[in-house]
């Protein structure tokens, strides 16, 4: 059975504080690893796709890696507005459909 | 271009009462699926919908069930509710057929409270 295990649960950083979100997953097979941003009362918003170990993706502030058996979330200094809930999730490459497996998230807050 | 809709966004109902929630897909999009946060935690996968029939499913209950319609729109239906049902419903829709990861593109959600 697939597991997604996210850490730390909640981050508070002061404006401009670098840090790095833990996301470590079991899968059999990775089709490809999800990161998701979540206001609250909103629906997770696409951040980006990793598939396969050693790749790396950037957005802003945002840098997104992967391992075999993790992947990070590193933010470089960090403004309010990226206070968020951020999701990690795999998809299976066994698995027919689209269905995604979440962590529970980390709650981020950047105070200025 | 609209992207995922839901409706009704927010929902009070009582024990043992039925719903049903609605979801419109991102414009091409086939492909449905519906998921429920729980407050604090990740989204869990209810099942998911393509060509009208329903693919894959989680570990929910048959009191869950669901529906596409021949315009990939979907409903969400949950019999005999409880408590424990309180929750954001996700719909998140995407293509299927694609070889590699299938992004998927979520509405805003649907909080049903049961009191």
């Amino acid at each position: 059975e697939d597991q997604v295990t996210q850490s730390p649960e909640a981050l508070r950083l002061q404006e401009g504080e670098s840090s790095s979100l833990n996301c470590s997953y079991t899968v059999s097979g990775l089709r490809g690893l999800f990161w998701y941003r979540q206001d609250p009362g909103k629906g997770p918003e696409f951040l980006f796709t990793l598939y396969s170990a050693g790749e790396e993706k950037e957005k802003e502030r945002l840098k997104a890696t992967l391992t075999k058996k993790e992947s990070f979330l590193h933010i470089t200094a960090p403004k309010p507005e990226d206070s968020a809930t951020y999701l990690c999730a795999v998809q299976e490459d066994h698995n027919a459909g689209n269905m995604l497996t979440f962590g529970g998230g980390t709650r981020l807050m950047v105070k200025p | 271009d609209a992207g995922v809709t839901q409706s009704p966004t927010h929902l009070i109902k009582t024990r043992g009462q039925q719903v049903t929630l609605r979801c419109s897909p991102k414009s091409g999009h086939d492909t449905v699926s519906w998921y429920q946060q729980a407050l604090g935690q990740g989204p869990q996968f209810i099942f998911q919908y393509y060509e009208e029939e329903e693919r894959q499913r989680g570990n929910f209950p048959d009191r869950f069930s669901g529906h596409q319609f021949p315009n990939y729109s979907s409903e969400l239906n949950v019999n005999a509710l409880l408590l424990g049902d309180s929750a954001l419903y996700l719909c998140a829709s995407s293509l299927m057929g694609n070889s590699g990861a299938n992004v998927l593109t979520f509405g805003a959600g649907s909080r049903l409270t049961v009191l």
